[in-house]
């Protein structure tokens, strides 16, 4: 089955206690992406790869890294986490080549930091 | 990308039609309207997105007005589980990081 997973699905952490959510897809798309969701601010990009060894910022970045040493995954880091980015967190992937428009989403991962 | 606006809530009765409008009176030539649909903080699961031509699928029908100021999506015989918040997305191919600019979409419930 073709999808996007990412783990873990809730995380409660404290401030500076570093932090990797992983995030997989099996449908050999080469562009991944990190949302993230808050009330109020829809969905906002963080970070997106639209190939292996290359990523480039979204609109929210900071405080987050992000490597894409491998095709299918793409993980999120927090070096330091605060407060402030207590989310819920959706990775996603499609094809590049310009023939599909569908991005699929992962499930989701609710993130806490107090 | 050009801006969209949605109602904030809608309701429909379960196996009738829901029409879900969208205005994008700023969209452009080479953008393409997206409908991507959020279950209760789920991932957005994507539905169905068009050019200037009506478009049918599965899901749903995209009816597109000739100017292209507006959308409206069609779920032809609404279900429960169809309750979800709808968003119409504007964007162009050449949108180089394919980012997706969710608004605040329609709320749609779908009532027995």
């Amino acid at each position: 089955e073709a999808q996007v997973t990412q783990n873990p699905r809730y995380l409660i952490t404290v401030t500076g206690k570093k932090l990797t959510v992983t995030c997989s897809q099996n449908m050999n798309h080469e562009y991944m992406s990190w949302y993230r969701q808050d009330p109020g601010l829809g969905l906002r990009q963080i970070y997106y790869s639209m190939n292996v060894e290359v990523t480039d910022k979204g609109d929210v970045p900071e405080g987050y890294k992000v490597s894409r040493k491998e095709k299918r995954n793409f993980p999120l880091i927090l070096e330091s986490p605060s407060p402030n980015q207590t989310s819920l967190y959706f990775c996603a992937s499609r094809k590049q080549d310009g023939s599909s428009y569908e991005q699929y989403f992962g499930p989701g991962t609710r993130l806490t930091v107090t | 990308d050009a801006k969209t606006t949605q109602p904030t809530s809608m309701d429909c009765a379960e196996g009738r039609a829901a029409n879900l409008p969208c205005n994008h009176s700023t969209i452009s030539g080479n953008e393409y309207v997206y409908w991507y649909r959020q279950i209760h903080s789920q991932g957005p699961q994507y539905i169905i997105h068009g050019l200037k031509n009506n478009e049918t699928n599965e899901m749903a029908s995209l009816i597109i007005t000739e100017d292209r100021k507006s959308s409206t999506l069609i779920l032809p015989h609404a279900t429960l589980r169809d309750t979800a918040v709808y968003y119409c997305i504007v964007r162009s191919y050449n949108n180089a990081g394919n980012m997706l600019t969710f608004g605040g979409g329609t709320r749609l419930m779908v009532k027995p």
